[in-house]
């Protein structure tokens, strides 16, 4: 969706290296979601962020919400090759409405 | 636990059929969603519905129609099915749309029209 970008839309990096990954938004994102897929695979869910200034960690991987609910980044720290796939933000943009719409995605390599 | 379920899971169709993709949940959830994923696109809001007997149209509706006559099941219809709906189908639900935990998945649909 344009209306989420995410950045960059590809990333090729070496094992044990850090990265972020970053969601846009030129509205409030309300609930926002990261998650990932591996390829040909489902979703897994990662984290979800509500308020600004929000950041929530799981192993490797942190989330923020920025304090004007417009920007989330996803920083992964010395990075596994477990963490190769496509990562996706998820929100509602339209003030609760339920209308939930995703990002392009990131795909994320990472090379022994 | 059965979670969200998505039928059938790969479908070869020709252009012109028609067909249903049916999502039921067993964890009593309002919200319902309809989703396509394409190479390079991420995904897609199709339809999405806020409770039962509700729907309404998300980023890319056209072509497609939904039903939601029960809470627990959500339809997604193809009239007539064209070459460029080939793609992968999620389904997904949550307990209320943005404020709430996860958002849970189907493990998708391949839908290829020839």
């Amino acid at each position: 969706s344009q209306e989420l970008e995410q950045s960059p839309q590809s990333l090729i990096v070496q094992e044990g290296k850090n990265l972020t990954i970053n969601c846009t938004s030129s509205k409030t994102l309300y609930g926002l979601y990261w998650y990932k897929q591996k390829y040909g695979e489902g979703l897994i869910f990662l984290m979800m962020l509500q308020k600004g200034g929000e950041e929530k960690s799981h192993e490797k991987i942190t989330a923020k919400l920025d304090e004007k609910k417009q920007q989330s980044s996803l920083h992964i720290t010395a990075s596994q090759p477990s963490h190769a796939g496509i990562y996706l933000c998820g929100a509602d943009v339209e003030s609760n409405t339920g209308k939930l719409i995703f990002g392009q995605g990131t795909t994320l390599q990472v090379k022994p | 636990n059965a979670g969200v379920t998505q039928t059938p899971k790969f479908r070869v169709l020709k252009t012109g059929q028609s067909m249903t993709l049916l999502c039921a949940q067993d964890m009593n959830h309002e919200y319902m969603y309809w989703y396509r994923q394409d190479p390079g696109m991420g995904l897609r809001l199709i339809h999405y519905s806020v409770g039962e007997g509700t729907t309404a149209k998300g980023e890319v509706p056209d072509g497609y129609n939904v039903s939601r006559l029960k809470k627990q099941n959500f339809l997604l219809g193809l009239e007539s099915a064209a070459p460029s709906q080939t793609s992968v189908y999620f389904c997904a639900s949550s307990l209320i749309a943005g404020n709430t935990g996860e958002l849970f998945f189907g493990e998708g649909s391949r839908l290829t029209v020839l």
